[in-house]
């Protein structure tokens, strides 16, 4: 079984660019994550999608960052503009039930 | 909201020593709990979950984690380390009144174990 895919697995922007991550969660996984793991700290959830609505977004800084899942499998993740802060690994996760299985992250670096 | 303790950041140990990992958190409700490691270079993985039922759980690579209500703890056990252990160890929780399946984690314990 193919796992979650991201691309691309790293990135170096400068303040104030723009930037996407792309998501693809394992087939037939209603439920899709993302995170963001900053340094020393465990992954955040950003966003849950259940199909292609959204489930929570409650720690969304929805200011800069936006995501979309259309059609219910793919997704991306939009920063615009990014902030030094934003330097983290962002994580994508999928799940059927209750377990979710993790992508590799993509690692963006705010210069 | 709910919270996740981890009090170990860095652990360091030799081969067969055994191992103990704490984990506390802070929802008085119905949890799911979950251990996750993270290998050099690998992505988030499983490695135990405690859904109902018997509270000692048994995972991969011979960890074991119990529950216990009454202390709001979820810790992570290991008799014998091996070097290949060497990983970030994250403990995570996700409530199940309503809160969908969202997880939210501790803050990671690093682990090295010396040959």
């Amino acid at each position: 079984e193919a796992g979650v895919a991201q691309s691309p697995r790293y990135k170096i922007i400068e303040k104030r660019q723009s930037v996407a991550f792309w998501c693809n969660p394992i087939s037939g996984h209603a439920t899709l994550y993302w995170y963001q793991q900053i340094l020393g700290q465990g992954p955040k959830l950003l966003i849950q999608f259940q199909n292609n609505g959204v489930v929570d977004d409650s720690q969304l800084p929805k200011d800069r960052f936006s995501a979309e899942r259309l059609k219910g499998v793919d997704s991306t993740l939009k920063i615009q503009p990014a902030k030094l802060e934003d330097s983290a690994v962002y994580l994508c996760a999928s799940s059927l039930v209750s377990e979710q299985f993790f992508g590799p992250g993509t690692r963006l670096t705010v210069l | 909201a709910q919270s996740v303790s981890q009090h170990n950041h860095h652990v360091i140990l030799s081969e067969a020593a055994s191992l103990e990992l704490g984990c506390n958190y802070s929802y008085g409700g119905t949890v799911n709990l979950f251990w996750y490691v993270q290998y050099p270079g690998q992505h988030l993985q499983l490695l135990l979950k405690y859904f109902s039922g018997d509270p000692l759980v048994k995972g991969i690579k011979g960890f074991e984690a119990e529950f216990i209500k009454s202390k709001f703890s979820f810790n992570l056990r290991k008799p014998s380390v091996q070097w290949s252990d060497t990983a970030e160890y994250f403990c995570a929780v996700t409530i199940l009144t309503g809160g969908g399946n969202k997880l939210t984690f501790g803050t990671g314990t690093q682990l090295k174990v010396e040959l």
